[in-house]
């Protein structure tokens, strides 16, 4: 089975800390996503990548950078965490190519105080 | 007006009734997904269609590309199925519709 684990299930930061959650999966997917989560809004795409050391933009992408330095983990990274960005973060992975299943993360619900 | 609408929004459910959820799109798509979301977070693939008619245990889904309509069946519906159930479509992207919660009593 696909395994995607995100490095914590819950945590609490302060305005302008920098956090780092992490994601990491073990099917040797090539393309790895970052969404968040947020009530009424449906999931968002933070950021992708289709390869090591690749990022793309996805719709919402201010505020957050990434990181992909080996296949399996993807990092994204909030430079000074704002309380706008309290939400459900959750990475995926899938196959190169499009038409792929994704296959998701258990989700890290971030709380900016 | 968001590119994936999904209906209802919420739906609640004795145990054994039959379950409609619908997801219309308005852009040009290579697959539509339906996932399934716990409580707790984790979200799970339940189907990929790009045509006709898929079947697995008691979920069916359905898309008509025509119409840009896809529907998602729960036959002798269960608590167990109470989640959120997400519709997605994939451009060169996958865009998410917002969700139907779905509660089933017993």
């Amino acid at each position: 089975d696909v395994k995607v684990t995100q490095s914590s299930r819950y945590l609490v930061k302060r305005t302008g800390e920098k956090v780092f959650l992490e994601c990491v999966q073990d099917m040797d997917h090539e393309n790895m996503f970052w969404y968040r989560q947020d009530p009424g809004l449906g999931l968002r795409l933070i950021y992708f990548s289709y390869d090591v050391k690749m990022k793309e933009k996805g719709d919402i992408p201010e505020g957050y950078s990434v990181s992909r330095e080996k296949k399996e983990r993807f990092s994204l990274i909030l430079e000074s965490a704002s309380t706008n960005q309290t939400s459900m973060y959750l990475c995926a992975s899938s196959l190169a190519g499009g038409d792929n299943e994704q296959f998701f993360g258990p989700g890290t619900r971030l709380t900016v105080l | 007006k968001n590119e994936v609408e999904q209906s209802p929004q919420n739906l609640t459910a004795q145990e054994g009734e039959f379950i409609t959820i619908n997801c219309s799109y308005s852009v040009g798509i290579s697959a539509l997904h339906w996932l399934q979301q716990h409580p707790g977070g984790g979200i799970v693939s339940l189907f990929m269609l790009s045509s006709g008619k898929k079947k697995h245990g008691r979920l069916i889904a359905t898309i008509n590309i025509q119409e840009k309509h896809s529907s998602l069946h729960i036959t002798a519906s269960h608590p167990r199925d109470s989640a959120v159930y997400i519709c997605a479509v994939d451009t060169d992207k996958l865009i998410f519709g917002t969700g139907t919660r779905l509660q089933v009593f017993p």
